[in-house]
């Protein structure tokens, strides 16, 4: 299975301020046959059930606002928020969809200072 | 709307039997891969079971492999997990979830608000 491991667990970040969010895969999630990486962004509000924030890394799934950007290939992943605003407290899960089966990370929580 | 609606959790002793049933609304449950995804009390996200949309093709986690079986009825729309010789660390919110696999989108898109599942004595 690959390992999804994210850093941090949680982090602070003042209102209008940075906030991000690194994702490692244990191997690449990279598909040489389209050049696509395999991976994908929740957000997880409390109470709540998980909503895509982005797949194939970068492409930015419908309504989501455009402070929130993915980046990254192969096995290093990361997930912006540029001006964090009160409605993106909630944690973040990585998940690769290169291999079954489908593995997360751990999540990292996202906080106001 | 698409929509996936979850039932069937409940408390049960450890050793018994729950069957989950998970309705979609607003799509063909059929044509997408489908996934149960449990959540532990303040824990992360795990994967425990999908069937293809072939109907046949199944995976399952290691940790309720042999205990859990997922299924679908195509005439009700309808996904189920039938669990057995349930044990204490079962207990989670268990997500309907469906996968979306085109060449224009490939992920979870579709999420429901899940059903809780709890394990005790």
């Amino acid at each position: 299975d690959i390992v999804m491991t994210q850093s941090p667990d949680s982090l602070a970040v003042s209102l209008g301020e940075r906030a991000t969010i690194n994702c490692k895969s244990s191997q690449s999630v990279l598909y040489s046959s389209n050049n696509k990486n395999y991976l994908s962004w929740y957000q997880q509000k409390p109470g709540q059930p998980p909503k895509l924030l982005f797949y194939w890394a970068s492409t930015r799934e419908s309504g989501v606002p455009d402070r929130f950007s993915g980046s990254g290939s192969g096995t290093d992943f990361t997930l912006t928020i540029s001006g964090l605003q009160a409605e993106d407290v909630a944690v973040y899960y990585c998940q690769q969809s290169y291999s079954t089966p489908r593995t997360f990370g751990q999540g990292t929580k996202v906080e106001i200072k | 709307e698409v929509q996936l609606v979850e039932s069937g959790g409940d408390l049960v002793q450890p050793g018994g039997s729950l069957r989950l049933s998970c309705a979609a609304s607003g799509f063909t449950l059929s044509t997408f891969l489908m996934y149960w995804v449990r959540q532990a009390p303040g824990k992360g996200l795990v994967c425990v079971s999908r069937l293809h949309s072939d109907g046949t093709s199944t995976h399952y986690a290691d940790s309720v492999k042999g205990r859990f079986t997922i299924s679908r009825d195509n005439a009700k729309n309808t996904l189920f997990l039938q669990m057995n010789s349930l044990r204490a660390e079962d207990t989670a919110i268990y997500y309907c979830v469906r996968e979306v696999t085109t060449a224009t989108i490939y992920g979870m898109d579709v999420w429901g608000q899940g059903t809780t599942v709890t394990v005790s004595s």
